[in-house]
């Protein structure tokens, strides 16, 4: 077990539709990272939230937002939701901002359909 | 550009046969980190091992080694004496100075290995 939370474990949704993933880090952990893995892109960093504030964008669309709450918990959240979005969605957490290593979830599986 | 590249895409072993999962990555900084995940069938990402790019001695933890080369920029990981648990999709990463930050991961796209009994 990482110590990392993610709910829920699977949702299935339809096309056009709004959802939030949420992640509960390890406890201590400051930093909260998102990550999508699909079938044609692998695993892609998405977005980084360091001690609730944003710290780094990656591959991450704009119909996707997240946010980091005062108690270090995040919520990634996927609107307007097309069949491509189907994956699996990751949080990872880890101590700091640099280089530590992250820690992963058990992730959250999205189907559009 | 930073990348990871993880040239087998599959490898199928007997149990007991040893197996190294190659990992070969670029970027410009001097100062990365480099690491293996494992993603068993149940889907979790299991973190194996890190390694800073001024460290290049070799590791080894029981079963498992790993062999960073700069001169190669490989970071190479052998499994001695294959068990059928080792079935799983390795992936190799890299920690470098991407989107803004040092702390997100650049992924290969992963080795599935299966070992027969």
């Amino acid at each position: 077990d990482s110590g990392v939370t993610q709910t829920p474990k699977h949702l299935i949704t339809a096309t056009g539709q709004r959802v939030t993933l949420r992640c509960s880090p390890r406890s201590g952990d400051l930093s909260v990272y998102w990550y999508q893995q699909s079938l044609d892109q692998g695993l892609q960093f998405l977005i980084q939230y360091y001690n609730g504030e944003e710290r780094a964008k990656g591959n991450i669309l704009e119909r996707f937002s997240a946010q980091q709450f005062p108690d270090l918990h995040s919520e990634l959240n996927l609107s307007s939701l097309e069949l491509g979005d189907s994956a699996l969605y990751f949080c990872a957490s880890s101590r700091g901002n640099r280089n530590t290593e992250a820690f992963f979830g058990q992730g959250t599986r999205l189907t559009v359909v | 550009a930073q990348k990871v590249t993880q040239a087998q895409t599959e490898i199928s072993v007997v149990e007991k046969e040893d197996v190294t999962l190659d990992c070969v990555y670029e970027t410009r900084d001097t100062t990365y980190y480099l690491f293996w995940y494992k993603q068993p069938p149940s889907g979790e990402l299991v973190f194996l091992i890190r390694r800073n790019s001024f460290d290049e001695q070799n590791e080894i933890s029981g079963r498992y080694s790993w062999n960073f080369q700069k001169s190669t920029s490989s970071f190479n990981f052998t499994i001695t004496a294959s068990q059928v648990v080792d079935s799983a999709v390795y992936f190799c990463a890299l920690s470098a100075n991407y989107g803004g930050s040092q702390g997100n991961l650049i992924f290969g796209k992963g080795t599935k290995l299966s070992v027969k009994p």
